[in-house]
């Protein structure tokens, strides 16, 4: 398996507190993406990178920011945590020139109470 | 708007039974194709692609998939399904891949196969 590690694997919060997820990869890829998965909606694109201070927004963006400041390490923010926000989210990664297959990490369960 | 459409969203099959999944996709030029599998409660895995070539793809664990470019479709198939293969398939395509870097999945489709 590829190398990327989400951190934390499970959160509890509330609603309006911020979270960060973190994103860790040892491949050296420049393409980085976060995604959600929710029940009959499947993945969704949240933001992407493609490199170093270089993002993008998916199709769900609003009420989510990202940095990349190092290759290895893709940060999910969410600024003020709402219970819509109450996902599994995953973070993928892709080698060569974006694309290639993604690479998915195990995901972070994510509770906004 | 690009998007990917798979037909069956729950498949109930026994086991030896032999499994087809639809995928279709809208028109966007050139297209990278990919089918995942998500086995429960894990991250999704890649089952095989098709970039060019023989439209006939061969993956992991006995898949296949076979694009058929005038149909706009990318089916997943097995010969014979095993229990172990009850999971969630999701076929997701990059459109307009020599300049687009984003995929486009597929809702999902939910496959048990009953011992």
């Amino acid at each position: 398996d590829a190398g990327i590690t989400q951190s934390p694997r499970h959160k509890v919060t509330e609603t309006g507190t911020p979270v960060t997820l973190r994103c860790h990869q040892t491949e050296n890829h420049r393409y980085m993406y976060w995604y959600r998965q929710d029940p009959g909606h499947g993945l969704r694109l949240i933001h992407y990178s493609y490199g170093v201070k270089d993002t993008d927004k998916g199709e769900v963006s609003d009420g989510y920011s990202v940095s990349r400041s190092k290759t290895e390490d893709f940060l999910l923010t969410l600024e003020s945590a709402t219970s819509s926000q109450t996902s599994v989210y995953f973070c993928a990664i892709s080698g060569g020139g974006g694309n290639q297959p993604q690479h998915f990490g195990d995901g972070t369960r994510l509770s906004i109470l | 708007a690009q998007s990917v459409s798979q037909h069956n969203h729950h498949v109930i099959l026994s086991e030896a039974a032999s499994l087809e999944l639809g995928c279709n996709y809208s028109y966007g030029g050139t297209v990278n194709l990919f089918w995942y599998v998500q086995y429960p409660g894990q991250h999704l895995q890649l089952l095989l692609k098709y970039f060019s070539g023989d439209p006939l793809v061969k993956g992991i664990k006995g898949f296949e998939a076979e694009f058929i470019k005038s149909k706009f479709s990318f089916n997943l198939r097995k010969p014979s399904v095993q229990w172990s293969d009850t999971a969630e398939y999701f076929c997701a395509v990059i459109f307009n891949a020599g300049n687009n870097r984003k995929l486009i999945w597929g809702l999902g489709t939910s496959l048990a196969v009953n011992p």
